[in-house]
């Protein structure tokens, strides 16, 4: 079945333990994105990557880390997270040449940070 | 910059009345536009899409969206509502015309009441 998988799906920590969610596919996508979700906010990209190695920031990249080390991941990495980073996180993925098209989302990752 | 904003946080329906979700966005470049549905606890999923070509575009569950270029809507349509069709709706326009970056919209919720 091609899907977007995420872990984990829910996360409480206390801040400034580093932590990291992961994300595959198995669509072989070239192009794989991270964002995250606010009530009266809707959906904000943290960061983008359109090929292995290649990764560039979105709109609120601040606090997060990623790598692009093999096509189908794209792990989330929090290396001191901090009570604004609390939300929801969807990563997800698209062919990533020609137009712009449809994006496949993961069933996201309830982050609370304490 | 592209933006998107969506008149009403919150919608409320009775059920077989119609749905009318509201999109607006602004563009530099010919829009490539989206609707996407949250399911509680779920990612989301596309429900249609504009690229060019015809300006009404079906999706699933029987939903349809025109693109009046305008007035710069994108508005998301269902003659009869269903119970099933509570749930969130993104509207989301391409940053670009060749890349698989976008903005989303602030969603709106749409209850269905018996």
């Amino acid at each position: 079945e091609a899907q977007v998988t995420q872990n984990p799906r829910y996360l409480i920590t206390v801040t400034g333990k580093k932590l990291t969610v992961t994300c595959s596919q198995n669509m072989n996508h070239e192009y794989m994105s991270w964002y995250r979700q606010d009530p009266g906010l809707g959906l904000r990209q943290i960061y983008y990557s359109m090929n292995v190695e290649v990764t560039d920031k979105g709109d609120v990249p601040e606090g997060y880390k990623v790598s692009r080390k093999e096509k189908r991941n794209f792990p989330l990495i929090l290396e001191s997270p901090s009570p604004n980073q609390t939300s929801l996180y969807f990563c997800a993925s698209s062919l990533g040449w020609g137009p712009p098209d449809e994006q496949y989302f993961g069933p996201g990752t309830r982050l609370t940070v304490t | 910059a592209q933006s998107v904003t969506q008149l009403g946080s919150h919608v409320s329906v009775s059920e077989g009345a119609l749905v009318l979700l509201r999109c607006n966005y602004s563009s530099s470049v010919p829009p490539y536009l989206f609707w996407y549905v949250q399911y509680p606890n779920q990612g989301l999923q596309l429900l249609l899409k504009y690229t060019t070509g015809a300006t009404l575009v079906k999706g699933i569950n029987g939903f349809e969206a025109e693109f009046k270029k305008s007035e710069t809507s994108f508005h998301l349509t269902k003659p009869s509502a269903h119970m099933s069709d509570a749930a969130e709706y993104f509207c989301a326009v391409s940053r670009d015309n060749y890349g698989q970056n976008f903005v989303f919209g602030p969603g709106t919720r749409l209850s269905v009441l018996p």
